[in-house]
């Protein structure tokens, strides 16, 4: 069972809007979450965290929103650019101590139009 | 520093043969990380290693799929006997792991094996 979800798998956006990108979780007992970014025959790479204790992290044009209440994140990109183009992964780990295993969703391609 | 490698970058053979994935840490990471990509179930961890110890191995698919990690520089991931099923993206990462502060996981470019 997929206890991390992304539930669309591609989204377009035009250059200089922003781009929403969503995650639910089932797992109560995740504590922290991170967003990475993958480009075609590369792997993927780290773009930002959000700990459970907190609702809201920003770096520079992203920010992710974390509501637990109804177990869903969400990563803004704001303006978008042609470079953001990419597939995006959410990835949630458990609060057990010294655990380092990270669920991964299945991904969401987002398309930035010039 | 040269990031995580992998080897080798694509693999084409066939079903019943054996296969292995290479992968080489970063230097000073105490996890390595196996993962398999696949359209329906996304990133899967398949298995990972502190310090060349295998920790958690629950992801991995069925007897036919074996890690090893003989020291700190270097892992294989290894199918026996591979099955079209297996046809996926493999990528591996390394970290210096959540007790020394650090969440993020560096991930190499992957290894693209199709099974015919």
């Amino acid at each position: 069972d997929q206890q991390v979800k992304q539930n669309s798998p591609s989204l377009s956006v035009q250059e200089g809007r922003i781009s929403i990108l969503n995650c639910d979780y089932t797992n109560s007992m995740f504590d922290y979450f991170l967003w990475y970014k993958k480009y075609p025959a590369e792997g993927p790479t780290f773009l930002i965290s959000i700990s459970s204790i907190k609702d809201k992290n920003e770096d520079g044009r992203f920010t992710v929103f974390l509501n637990k209440s109804a177990k869903h994140l969400s990563l803004h990109i704001v303006p978008s650019q042609p470079g953001d183009s990419a597939v995006y992964f959410c990835a949630a780990r458990l609060s057990n101590f010294g655990n380092e295993k990270l669920t991964f969703g299945t991904g969401t391609r987002l398309t930035i139009i010039p | 520093d040269a990031g995580v490698i992998q080897s080798p970058r694509h693999e084409v053979t066939e079903m019943g043969q054996e296969v292995t994935l290479r992968c080489k840490p970063i230097s000073g990471h105490d996890y390595l990380f196996w993962y398999r990509q696949t359209m329906m179930r996304g990133l899967e961890l398949l298995i990972y290693f502190n310090n060349n110890v295998p920790i958690d191995d629950s992801g991995m698919p069925e007897d036919r799929f074996s890690a090893k990690m003989p020291n700190a520089s270097f892992s294989t991931l290894k199918i026996q006997p591979s099955e079209p099923r297996d046809s996926a993206v493999y990528f591996c990462a390394s970290s210096l792991g959540l007790d020394r502060g650090y969440n993020e996981q560096f991930f190499g470019p992957g290894t693209r094996l199709t099974v015919l």
